[in-house]
């Protein structure tokens, strides 16, 4: 099926590790996104991509790097993990929103420990 | 600066009642898109509808409906009859004109619990 595709669902990982969420969609999608989800804080934006090869920071960006080298790609790095960083991470499509506003698709999140 | 605020962190109601979810964009656009998404307790999020702020117009699709008071840039999404499967976190997601940005800020959401 068309959709987001996010994988691990779930990861455990200990403080200084390093790990990549993987992000995949089918869509074609111009804009792509990573969003963190911690209670009572909604959901805050820490990466986005405008197409392949552009890439900016969003609201909560520290710790983490991206990369698009493909329209369908948007892994999301966690450089050196740290317990603030637990928290549900969610990957986001679209076409570019201004362009065509017809509301993210979205992957089914990963569950992310540092413990 | 442009603010996104639902001031409801949180709402009962009992099945069949009315209930509507507000949410205000602060802002000095005059023209901007808002979106609304629904997380139930599964956890995933799903797009419900993108209102425009140029159409003051009640939209109505079932048992939703949505108002957009444009003198207080208040959006209301109202769900008649609620049902226990209408409990989830709702989250408005204004967006700004492209000549801003193209990230749609998210309100911290409301939850919405529906007893039977």
């Amino acid at each position: 099926n068309a959709g987001v595709t996010q994988t691990p669902k779930f990861q455990v990982l200990k403080t200084g590790q390093s790990m990549t969420l993987q992000c995949a969609q089918d869509m074609n999608h111009e804009y792509m996104s990573w969003y963190r989800q911690d209670p009572g804080m909604g959901l805050r934006l820490i990466h986005y991509s405008v197409g392949a090869g552009i890439t900016d920071q969003g609201e909560v960006p520290n710790g983490y790097n991206v990369s698009r080298s493909t329209t369908e790609d948007f892994p999301l790095r966690l450089l050196s993990a740290a317990p603030s960083q637990t928290s549900v991470y969610f990957c986001a499509s679209s076409y570019l929103p201004w362009d065509r506003p017809y509301g993210y698709t979205f992957g089914s999140g990963t569950r992310l420990t540092v413990v | 600066a442009q603010k996104v605020t639902q001031a409801q962190t949180e709402i009962s109601v009992v099945e069949k009642e009315d209930v509507t979810l507000d949410c205000v964009y602060e802002t000095r656009d005059t023209t901007y898109y808002l979106f609304w998404y629904k997380q139930p307790p599964s956890g995933e999020l799903v797009f419900l509808i993108r209102r425009n702020s140029f159409d003051e117009q009640n939209e109505i699709s079932g048992r939703y409906s949505w108002n957009f008071q444009k003198s207080t840039s208040s959006f209301n999404f109202t769900i008649t009859a609620s049902q226990v499967v209408d409990s989830a976190v709702y989250f408005c997601a204004p967006l700004p004109p492209s000549g801003g940005s193209y990230i749609p800020t998210f309100g911290r959401g409301t939850s919405l619990i529906v007893h039977p």
